[in-house]
């Protein structure tokens, strides 16, 4: 069971813009910084973002996130169609002592 | 940097397993290796860590008592063992080696390791 909740589908068409949404808590997103992996079918995650909103080198700019409270967001610019994925954010939680994965977001484009 | 894990396994329910991350291409003693595993068509769920450098672990509290995370530094290795498996361990394991010491995010992935329990 996770704390933090994403929608389990987004979908869009070439070009256009998404968003991910990540909800928690204040003893998880509030207070730690959130991650976001990217996950294609059979591989391992992939860390997309780092630190609510840092991009490792090689993620290219259309990626990019935010925090506000207790929630974060993912937006991908520019959809293509390699952007098919699950994306996963995670955190730590300070009651529960563990590190969480979102509950996941499967990304379609049309 | 790469992180390459030992092969899939076959277990039967009760038995043990052991599963090996050999890091290379970065100071292995430098950063935290966590352990994160994926059951079928589920979300990853995250284990627990070893500091390569002083062997200290943290474990999750759904596998206290029966993960184990060990190292060996002179062949830059991690190992995690679970014990007493049960068909709802069957998932894929990964090692990951953090970014930034107690940072919690994981920037090299191994391969991942399938582990299937089973009668």
């Amino acid at each position: 069971q996770s704390v933090l909740t994403q929608p389990p589908s987004v979908s869009g068409t070439p070009g256009q813009s998404v968003t991910i949404s990540c909800s928690g808590g204040r003893s998880n997103i509030k207070i730690n910084s959130v991650n976001w992996y990217r996950q294609l079918p059979g591989t391992a995650p992939k860390l997309l973002i780092y630190s609510d909103d840092e991009r490792p080198s090689g993620v290219p700019d259309r990626f990019s996130a935010s925090k506000s409270a207790t929630s974060a967001s993912l937006a991908i610019r520019g959809l293509q169609s390699e952007d098919e994925a699950d994306y996963y954010c995670a955190a730590w939680d300070d009651i529960l002592n563990e590190y969480f994965f979102g509950t996941g977001t499967k990304v379609t484009v049309l | 940097v790469q992180l390459v894990q030992s092969g899939a396994e076959v277990k039967k329910p009760g038995a043990s397993v052991r599963v090996s991350c050999r890091a290379s291409g970065y100071s292995f003693t430098g950063f935290w290796i966590h352990w994160v595993r994926q059951a079928p068509g589920q979300g990853p769920e995250w284990m627990g860590w070893i500091n390569p450098r002083n062997g200290r672990t943290k474990y999750g509290q759904k596998f206290q008592g029966r993960v184990t995370m060990t190292r060996d530094t002179s062949i830059t290795t991690a190992y995690m063992d679970l014990t007493g498996l049960k068909s709802n361990d069957t998932a894929t394991y990964y090692c990951a080696k953090e970014g930034g010491n107690g940072d919690y995010f994981f920037d090299f992935w191994g391969q991942g390791t399938p582990v299937t329990v089973s009668s």
